[in-house]
C-alpha cells in the first residue's frame, strides 16, 4: 500500500497567520491517465471529513480561497493563507491513484 | 441536496456479524460508485471497500478481505456493508462516501461499531 506521511502532526497557529501542511507519498501518485489524485480533507471536531481539495489543487465548491493545494509526484502541500477560528480541526491528505486509498496520519490545526 | 445516512451500527461480540446500511438521496444513485471508510476512536481514516456503479466490481482492503462484503440496491438507493467474523480491532466509526473520479466528495455522518465481549 502507498504510505502517506504528513508533517507536522500538530500545528498551533496564530489567527490571521499562514499555515502549511506537507504530505509525501511512498510512490508516485501520477495515474496511468496522467492525472494525480491527491486530495485534502478537513475534519472538524465531531464532524465527518469534508473534501477541500481534489486532484492536487482544485478547490471544492464553497471552500474559501484561503485554502490552496500544490505539488506533484510524491510531494504535496496544503496552505492556509490566513487561519481563521473555523479552520480548527484535523487535516488529512489522501491518495486515490492506487487501491487501496490511503490517508496521511492527520495534522491537528489549533489556535495558539 | 446530497445526503448519505448510515445506520446499523451497534455493539457486537467478537466473531459476530453486523450489516451496515447507507441510505442516499439528492442524486442519481445508480450513476456513482461508493466507498466504506472507517475511523477507529481517536485515530485516522482507513479505506475498506469500494463498489463500482455497475455493482459487479468491488475492491477490498486486505484488512477486511474475505470478512466484509460491500453491496448495493439501486432500487432502494442504498449501500450496504456486511461484516462477518468481527474482531475488537474493527471497532470504529464507519462512514459511507460517494466516489467521484478517484475521490470522495460527500460523506455520511458515520455509524459506530463496537466489537467487545
Amino acid at each position: 500500500d502507498v504510505v502517506m506521511t504528513q508533517s507536522p502532526l500538530s500545528l498551533p497557529v496564530t489567527l490571521g497567520q499562514p499555515a502549511s501542511i506537507s504530505c509525501r507519498s511512498s510512490q508516485s501518485l501520477v495515474h496511468n491517465d496522467g492525472n494525480t489524485y491527491l486530495n485534502w480533507f478537513q475534519q472538524r471536531p465531531g464532524q465527518s471529513p469534508r473534501r477541500l481539495i481534489y486532484e492536487v489543487s482544485n478547490r471544492d465548491s464553497g471552500v474559501p480561497d484561503r485554502f490552496s493545494g500544490s505539488g506533484s509526484g510524491t510531494d504535496f502541500t496544503l496552505r492556509i493563507s490566513r487561519v481563521e477560528a473555523e479552520d480548527v480541526g484535523v487535516y488529512y491528505c489522501m491518495q486515490g491513484t492506487h487501491w487501496p486509498w490511503t490517508f496521511g496520519q492527520g495534522t491537528k490545526v489549533e489556535i495558539k | 441536496q446530497v445526503q448519505l445516512v448510515e445506520s446499523g451500527g451497534g455493539v457486537v461480540q467478537p466473531g459476530g456479524s453486523l450489516r451496515l446500511s447507507c441510505a442516499t438521496s439528492g442524486f442519481t444513485f445508480s450513476r456513482y460508485g461508493f466507498h466504506w471508510v472507517r475511523q477507529a476512536p481517536g485515530k485516522g481514516l482507513e479505506s475498506l471497500a469500494f463498489i463500482f456503479y455497475d455493482r459487479d466490481n468491488q475492491k477490498y482492503a486486505d484488512s477486511v478481505k474475505g470478512r466484509f462484503t460491500i453491496s448495493r440496491d439501486n432500487s432502494k438507493n442504498t449501500l450496504y456493508l456486511q461484516m462477518n467474523s468481527l474482531r475488537p480491532e474493527d471497532t470504529a466509526l464507519y462512514y459511507c462516501a460517494r466516489d467521484v473520479k478517484y475521490s470522495a466528495d460527500y460523506w455520511g455522518q458515520g455509524t459506530l461499531v463496537t466489537v467487545s465481549s
